[in-house]
This record gives structure tokens, C-alpha cells and sequence, in this order.
């Protein structure tokens, strides 16, 4: 069956580093990848979309790889401020409108002063 | 402006109730979605409709029955409460299936069956 995994399911480190969170799936052939930033009691909000034939995608710190061969997702954030502290979701879909977009279960992301 | 709104933020009930939760956008969005989030946080897909036409019916129990009076509109009917149905219920709603600008979610309904 179709499966997500994000491989921490919690991250800390210092403000002004890079975070770098890893999405792995298996059993699947997305056409996109996305990654949302969910806050507690709050719904998830989209940030990046990377489609299968992008090696890279930016916006402002944030930073996505999409590797179709590893089957795997990076997302950066640079210089990682505590505001960037939430839970990262990865999540693929298909090429038809129809298809369903399945999340992975999140990291949570704390990024110390 | 709130681009997907639902009500109630919060809902306490009982076992054997049946409840309502409210789903409307203003984004002018083709599809609509509702999604369950459990305690591990994994959100899991349960309906979704496209101009008011239910594309994606995911293995959910009938007593789960949505509803689209208009394409921004999609409301959830839940039968019988289950303990098992205490979760984190969020309405969405995309344009062109998520393919270009991702899923606008709202901000939740957290379900309590005591």
C-alpha cells in the first residue's frame, strides 16, 4: 500500500541553522509533492509545491528537493528563526484531478533561541 | 476574511448522537474536501466533492454522510457517534485539484464523543 514516512517525528536545533526534514514514500508515483506547515489548533497551511520533473524548488529560506529516483523530499529552512517552530507535513499527489492527496504524519520542528 | 470557514471549533457529544459540522469557502474553489486528523496526527482523506459532485468517497462507515447544497458549501453529517469518531475534522478546498497552489484548509472542528 502507499506509504509517507517522515522519518523524525521531531526536530530541535539552533536558531540560524538549516533544518532539513525528510519525506520518503514508497509504493507510490506522484506527479507533485507538497510540504504545508500546520500550528497547533490550527489547519495545515500550503507552502511549497514541487512537481516529478523538478529537481528543486525556493521560496525565500524555504528549499525543496524532489528526488523521483530515491523517492524522497528535502525541505530546508535557512536561517531558522523560532517563529519557524511548528509541524512540517509532507504530502504527494497524482496526475488527476481526482486523485487523493495523501500526508505524511508531520515533524515537529523547535527551534531553540 | 475568513477564506474556509467551519463551525463549531469544538464539538462535545455523546455516544448515540447525531452532529453537524458546517464547511464554506470563499475562494471561489471547484472542490472541496474533508479531512479527519487523528491523535498521531495523520490526516486522512474521507470525502471530496467537485461543483457539488462527490469524486473521492475514501472506506469511511454510512453513518459519515457529506453534503454540498452549492460548490461553496460542503457540510458533514455524523450518525450514532462512536467513541472512535473523536478527532480533528478539517474542511479544505483547492482549485484545479491541488496540482498548482495546494489545499486552503480551515481551521479545524475537534471532535469530543464521551
Amino acid at each position: 500500500s502507499q506509504k509517507i514516512e517522515q522519518n523524525s517525528e521531531a526536530l530541535n536545533i539552533q536558531e540560524g541553522k538549516t533544518a532539513t526534514l525528510t519525506c520518503n514514500y514508497t509504493n507510490y508515483s506522484p506527479a507533485y509533492l507538497q510540504w504545508y506547515r500546520q500550528d497547533p489548533g490550527r489547519g495545515p497551511v500550503f507552502l511549497l509545491l514541487i512537481r516529478e520533473n523538478e529537481k528543486e524548488k525556493r521560496k525565500e529560506r524555504l528549499k525543496v528537493t524532489f528526488d523521483t529516483t530515491l523517492k524522497q523530499s528535502l525541505f530546508h529552512i535557512t536561517a531558522s528563526q523560532p517563529a519557524d517552530s511548528a509541524t512540517y507535513l509532507c504530502a504527494l499527489g497524482g496526475y488527476s484531478s481526482a486523485s487523493k492527496i495523501i500526508f505524511g504524519s508531520g515533524t515537529r520542528l523547535s527551534i531553540r533561541p | 476574511d475568513t477564506a474556509v470557514s467551519q463551525t463549531p471549533k469544538y464539538l462535545v457529544t455523546q455516544m448515540g448522537n447525531d452532529k453537524s459540522i458546517k464547511c464554506e469557502q470563499n475562494l471561489g474553489h471547484d472542490t472541496m474536501y474533508w479531512y479527519k486528523q487523528d491523535s498521531k496526527k495523520f490526516l486522512k482523506i474521507m470525502f471530496s466533492y467537485n461543483n457539488k459532485e462527490l469524486i473521492i468517497n475514501e472506506t469511511v462507515p454510512n453513518r459519515f454522510s457529506p453534503k454540498s447544497p452549492d460548490k461553496a458549501h460542503l457540510n458533514l453529517h455524523i450518525n450514532s457517534l462512536e467513541l472512535g469518531d473523536s478527532a480533528v475534522y478539517f474542511c479544505a478546498s483547492s482549485q484545479d485539484g491541488a496540482r498548482s497552489y495546494g489545499y486552503t484548509f480551515g481551521s479545524g472542528t475537534r471532535l469530543t464523543v464521551v
